[in-house]
């Protein structure tokens, strides 16, 4: 069963504006966290953001900003005033904790975000 | 932040030759480390756990003699691709888990190694 879902391949967003980038998720772990990563075309993967589940507040990171909904089990992306280097491949991410994934992270199919000029 | 490396970054090698692609934490100690692979246009496809002082846990459908995994000290871990195939060209990527205080953890990434069998 797929535990990290990416329902968007493809994105477009005019540049300053803003953008959501959908992330489900499933797990029957009450502890997990979930992160967003970065893929530019160079492969390396840059860390955006982190949301631990027990976290009331949704997390930020400067113009990134993780909106977490426990119950709906989503934690969609928002990058706000999108800018021109934010072209690349977004990937959800997902850890679960020792008793059921063992810390790994797995990872969902990925978003590719375009800015247009 | 905490850096990982990989060497090499690109490697290009002929039909059944093995290949050995290490993954270094520079300025910290890492117990565990994951090796990942990703296909052209595909997410992370997580392989293998990788724990220091032990034996690598596989993901299922992993070929563990094919993808030899050693994590010999706390700063390296290695993966050999054994009599590599045109299939196992791909980007493999390495991650370190740093524990956090309050009982979190979080993983640093390598930059990748892409590996052509031809």
């Amino acid at each position: 069963a797929q535990k990290i879902t990416q329902t968007q391949p493809g994105m477009f967003v005019q540049e300053k504006e803003a953008v959501t980038l959908d992330c489900t998720y499933d797990t029957s772990d009450q502890s997990y966290g979930l992160f967003w990563y970065k893929q530019p075309s160079s492969g390396e993967m840059i860390f955006l953001i982190y949301q631990g589940s027990y976290d009331e507040q949704n997390a930020t990171e400067g113009r990134y900003s993780l909106n977490f909904q426990k119950a709906r089990k989503s934690a969609n992306l928002v990058i706000s005033a999108s800018q021109l280097g934010d072209s690349a491949m977004y990937f959800c991410a997902m850890r679960e904790g020792p008793n059921t994934g063992g810390f790994k992270t797995i990872f969902g199919a990925g978003t590719r975000l375009f800015v247009k000029a | 932040g905490a850096v990982v490396s990989q060497h090499p970054s690109r490697v290009i090698c002929k039909s059944g030759t093995s290949v050995k692609i290490e993954c270094r934490s520079l300025d910290f100690q890492a117990t565990t480390m994951f090796w990942y692979r990703q296909f052209p246009k595909q997410s992370l496809m997580l392989m293998a756990t990788s724990n220091e002082g032990s034996k690598a846990t596989y993901e299922q459908g992993v070929e563990k003699d094919k993808f030899l995994i050693n994590h010999a000290s706390l700063t390296l871990s290695t993966l050999t691709v054994t009599s590599a195939h045109p299939e196992d060209s791909s980007f493999y990527i390495c991650s370190a888990r740093v524990p956090t205080s309050g009982g979190g953890d979080t993983q640093y990434f390598g930059p990748g190694t892409r590996l052509t069998v031809l």
